[in-house]
């Protein structure tokens, strides 16, 4: 059984550019969330995704949007990149239903 | 609006002795509690769980506590061990919404 995986794990981008930051959910995993932690913080949560429609969305801006794919992995896209966006992206999967969600490493995005 | 409060920003306890990582919530729709625990340059890794129905949950070493009338948490780790280093992070959530609402994290020493 595969966990969750992220790529890229780093990324230095410039303000006003847009990233996408991708996700492997845990195999038999059928949504996906995505979380962002600052630095000292806990992560927040941005968005989830359950078989391919969104399912509830956190205080983030339309700038920051999200795809989820039939094999059930999930992309995170941000547009006109901010130095306030410079975080730690995490993606985290779970079986519909369940309470506990599993998270990947991370991306670590840095906003120059 | 903080929902989930670690009060606590560090914790030092010597190896063998009890660790309590404290948590408190505001929102009483939360039905559902959770403990990670995060090493540097990884994502959060679940540790135990309980939900509102309980009081208790064990785990090994790990006891997670629930007062819903005082809406706090605790999580107790005997014996503590030099590995269980690391920052702790409380987390909640409600049915309906499914996202997971974090506490800023407790960061845990224990030393040998």
């Amino acid at each position: 059984e595969t966990g969750v995986t992220q790529s890229p794990t780093h990324l230095i981008k410039t303000r006003g550019q847009q990233v996408t930051l991708r996700c492997s959910s845990q195999s038999g995993h059928n949504t996906v969330s995505w979380y962002q932690q600052a630095l000292g913080q806990g992560p927040q949560f941005i968005f989830q995704y359950y078989r391919e429609e969104e399912n509830g969305r956190g205080n983030f801006p339309p700038r920051f949007s999200g795809l989820q794919f039939p094999n059930y992995s999930s992309e995170l896209n941000v547009n006109a990149l901010e130095l306030d966006d410079s975080a730690l992206y995490l993606c985290a999967s779970q079986q519909g239903g369940e309470n506990i969600q599993y998270f990947g490493a991370g991306t670590r995005l840095s906003v120059l | 609006d903080q929902q989930v409060k670690q009060n606590s920003p560090s914790l030092s306890v010597q190896e063998g002795r009890i660790s309590i990582l404290n948590c408190d919530y505001t929102n009483s729709m939360f039905d559902y509690f959770l403990w990670y625990k995060k090493y540097p340059a990884e994502g959060p890794t679940f540790l135990i769980s309980i939900s509102s129905i309980k009081d208790k949950n064990e785990d090994g070493r790990f006891t997670v506590f629930l007062n819903k009338s005082a809406k706090h948490l605790s999580l107790h780790i005997v014996p503590s061990q030099p590995g269980d280093s690391a920052v702790y992070f409380c987390a909640a959530s409600a049915k309906v919404t499914g996202k997971l609402i974090f506490g800023q994290g407790t960061t845990l020493q224990v030393k040998p």
